[in-house]
């Protein structure tokens, strides 16, 4: 069945440092790639998300990117900050509009 | 409502009880989702319904669980003789279909003890 794998599953940086996380999905039908932040004993929320028409996208210190031809999408965050700690979850739309997530990275950043 | 709504937020149930959980999406969503996360796992897949029609039920772990959604708008989950393995956030979220973004409810946690 589909299937969405993440990695790594923690992740430290220091404050200021870049952290990447990276996913791959089975679905070649896929078209839609949302990410998530959760923040412990919250709901998850959207961070940014992107569609397959295009390769990459920026919103401030967090943009993505999609490679359709490899299945796999990846979250970068620059200068990050210590209020970046949280879970990230990526997820991908497939066939029949199942949105189904990855595992979770866990990020910690370290002033 | 103004974001997805899910009630109760805390259910703590006995083994073999039956229990309903609630969800109130967004106006005019006609997706909605229902997932389970455990602690340190990602949200689980268990059902998709666009309008009243259950779309999706490939992830519905066994025939212990059932949803409804019987006029497009509130679903309810129904777990039927719960196991303590059932015990978990159970999330649900809607939207407007499509590649669009899934707004989350802040979650029921079952504890079956």
């Amino acid at each position: 069945g589909e299937n969405v794998e993440q990695h790594p599953s923690t992740l430290s940086v220091q404050e200021g440092d870049s952290a990447v996380i990276k996913c791959t999905y089975s679905d070649s039908a896929s078209n839609y790639f949302p990410w998530y932040k959760q923040e412990l004993g919250k709901r998850p929320q959207l961070i940014i998300d992107i569609r397959s028409n295009v390769g990459e996208k920026k919103d401030q210190r967090i943009a993505v990117t999609l490679n359709k031809t490899a299945k796999h999408f990846s979250l970068h965050i620059t200068e990050t900050q210590p209020e970046d700690s949280a879970v990230y979850f990526c997820a991908a739309l497939g066939f029949g509009d199942k949105l189904i997530f990855g595992t979770g990275t866990r990020l910690q950043v370290f002033p | 409502g103004a974001g997805v709504s899910q009630t109760p937020s805390n259910k703590v149930t006995e083994k073999g009880k039956y229990v309903e959980l609630r969800c109130d999406p967004i106006s005019g969503h006609t997706a909605l989702y229902w997932y389970r996360q455990s602690l340190g796992q990602g949200p689980e897949f268990l059902i998709y319904f666009q309008g009243t029609g259950a779309a999706d039920d490939s992830g519905l772990p066994n025939d212990r669980f059932f949803a409804v959604r019987p006029e497009g708008s509130v679903s309810t989950l129904k777990i039927q003789r719960t196991e303590r393995g059932d015990s978990a956030v159970y999330l649900c979220a809607s939207s407007v279909g499509g590649n669009t973004e899934a707004f989350f409810g802040q979650g029921t946690r079952l504890t079956v003890v």
